[in-house]
């Protein structure tokens, strides 16, 4: 089992809607969470963390974690065409100095 | 900003050479890593290092070496290079502390024919 599941999508929003992406993890012992945006044939950017259970929210990007249900999820308010991107969630676990990342959801949002 | 910074853009080398990726980071982080994307299998971690000297293996270390002299560089060897290690590699750094992320390099698309 993967430690880092996401779908790969792709997921299709019209411009203006909210993307929700999802991400689940398996190791309990997690505790930051990360979630990168990739346009194609760049490198991951950081786009949010989260550290603890609830919402952050930042301008129009709002991540949520549920650590008993073991999930982290990406919320995009009034998408746009350059949200068009792959999103990779990551964690990184308690007492180990790596990030275990997902293998990413496509989101397109089609104008 | 942080800057992590990989030697070459695009590379392309003959099965059987000897490669070596170079990455640089200015921050002072204590951990840096290799990674290998390829489609649908996400970001794959070849090796990583916690401290100058130090090393550990990831995920997939097979076919390569890594090496850490100073603490601002990480580089990446593969020993022989083979097409099945045709990849985007992304190099990427992080202080030591948790609930840091992972800063990234702009990758090197290494092309082995």
């Amino acid at each position: 089992q993967k430690e880092v599941e996401q779908n790969s999508g792709p997921l299709s929003v019209p411009e203006g809607a909210i993307a929700s992406l999802n991400c689940t993890y398996s190791d309990r012992g997690s505790q930051s969470f990360f979630w990168y945006r990739q346009y194609s044939g760049k490198s991951p950017e950081l786009i949010m963390s989260i550290y603890s259970n609830g919402d952050k929210e930042d301008g129009r990007f709002t991540a949520q974690l549920n650590k008993a249900s073991q999930y982290v999820s990406l919320l995009i308010r009034d998408s746009q065409p350059s949200d068009s991107a792959t999103y990779l969630c990551a964690v990184n676990i308690v007492g180990f100095n790596k990030f275990y990342f997902g293998s990413g959801t496509k989101l397109n949002v089609k104008p | 900003d942080v800057k992590v910074t990989q030697s070459s853009r695009y590379l392309v080398k003959r099965t059987g050479e000897k490669v070596f990726l170079e990455c640089v980071q200015d921050m002072d982080h204590e951990n840096m890593f290799w990674y290998r994307q390829d489609p649908g299998l996400g970001l794959r971690l070849i090796y990583f290092s916690y401290d100058v000297k130090m090393k550990e293996k990831g995920d997939i270390p097979e076919g390569y070496s890594v090496s850490r002299e100073k603490k601002e560089r990480f580089s990446l060897i593969l020993e022989s290079a083979s097409t099945n290690q045709t990849s985007m590699y992304l190099c990427a750094s992080s202080v030591t502390a948790m609930n840091t992320e992972a800063f990234f390099g702009q990758g090197t698309r290494l092309t082995v024919v």
